[in-house]
Order: structure tokens, then sequence, then C-alpha cells
């Protein structure tokens, strides 16, 4: 039973070009959640996905992020235009519905921004 | 703004010694609380969850929880120097989001041999 799968585990872009983050959740989980780690702080909600809805967004960034769970796939955090400050490590977890416990997450892709 | 606070560190103990983690939440009606450890350039791993006022204990970890005074820690027996990590305390919010979980900015231990 894979755990929550991240890929690419670490990601290089340069100033101006576009990230692509890809979250596959545990086997059964419809939810999604990404949160972002900045050097020397600690982890922030970005956003909650269900399945082909984006439940709540309001850690996301308002221009340049975007996030997407399709019907079939991963899920993707997709960042335009990339800056230095967008350099981090990118989380996700997953569960199934009505779960309050903490989440597991996955390893992460960790954004270098040049 | 919730805010979850943590004694940055570093928190150095000896091999065998009782590790002491705090953490101070903002939200009063937070009501789901954890504990994970985080290792250099990996990611959070869930060591303690805790719903409720007392402790709860799990092989060498123990939660501790008191929503009046709105304070959770971490004791870790015996310490080992592979528990050398950051540990970052966790907080659900209140209400309709409680998916979502508010982290302080961890406390890094060193477990010396």
């Amino acid at each position: 039973n894979a755990g929550v799968m991240q890929n690419p585990r670490h990601l290089v872009r340069r100033r101006g070009q576009e990230a692509r983050l890809r979250c596959s959740p545990m086997k059964g989980h419809s939810h999604v959640y990404w949160y972002r780690q900045l050097p020397e702080e600690g982890l922030k909600f970005m956003v909650y996905l269900q399945k082909e809805n984006i439940i709540d967004e309001s850690g996301m960034p308002k221009e340049r992020f975007s996030a997407e769970f399709p019907k079939e796939g991963p899920s993707i955090l997709r960042i335009q235009q990339v800056v230095r400050g967008d350099s981090a490590a990118y989380f996700c977890a997953s569960s199934p519905p009505l779960k309050e416990d903490g989440y597991t997450f996955g390893s992460g892709t960790r954004l270098t921004v040049v | 703004q919730k805010e979850v606070e943590q004694n940055s560190g570093p928190l150095s103990v000896p091999e065998g010694a009782i590790a002491s983690l705090n953490c101070t939440y903002s939200d009063r009606g937070s009501q789901s609380f954890f504990w994970y450890r985080q290792y250099s350039g990996k990611s959070p791993e869930l060591i303690m969850s805790i719903y409720s006022n007392g402790d709860k204990e799990d092989g060498r970890f123990t939660a501790q929880l008191n929503k009046a005074s709105q304070y959770v820690s971490l004791l870790i027996r015996d310490s080992q120097p592979s528990d050398s990590a950051t540990y970052l305390c966790a907080v659900s919010n209140s209400g309709g989001s409680n998916y979502k979980l508010t982290f302080g900015k961890g406390t890094l231990l060193t477990v010396n041999p």
C-alpha cells in the first residue's frame, strides 16, 4: 500500500519559468492538501482539494499559483513565472473523507529557483 | 490570526534523558493536536495525536494537553541519538475548517551520545 507519492523530489527552475508539482494520494483517498515550508519557517497550509473541486484555497498566493485535482490522475500544484521567493519545500498529504486525524505527508518536492 | 508557538531551541539532552518539548496555541476552539518529527531534508512524520485533556502515552512518547492553558507538550523518555530532529507542533483549526493544521516553527532537539 503505497503512501502519498510526490514528484519530482527536486525541481530547479529559472526565474520566470513554470513549475508543476505532482501528488498522487494514497489509494482510496479522495482529499488532498498542499502545504509549503519556506526556509526557517513552519509549514503553511495552501489548498485543500477533493476530486474535481477546490474546497479551500485560502492559503494560496493570489497570483501565479493554482491547483487542481482532476477526476483521473494526480493533483497538480502549478506555479507560473516563478521567483526566488518561491524556493521552498512543497508537501502534499491525503486523507479519506471525514478523517480528522493528522495527515501523512508525501516526501515533498524541493523547488529551487535560480 | 491563529498561532502556534514553540521554543526554537536547540534543545540539547544527553542520551537516556527525558526531552520535554512545549507548544502553546491561540485558537481556543481547536480540538485536535499533533506532534510531527522532521529530520533534516525529509518530510514531517506524524508521531503523536491527542484530542482530550490529560496524557497520552505511546512507547517512549507522552503527549500532554491542557486546553484551559492552551498548552501541549511532548515528552520523550530514554532519548536516543536517533531522536535528534525538529519536532513540529500542529493544531487543527476550530469550526468548519478543522482539516486545516496550523504548525509551529518547530523545536530542534539534539540528543548527545
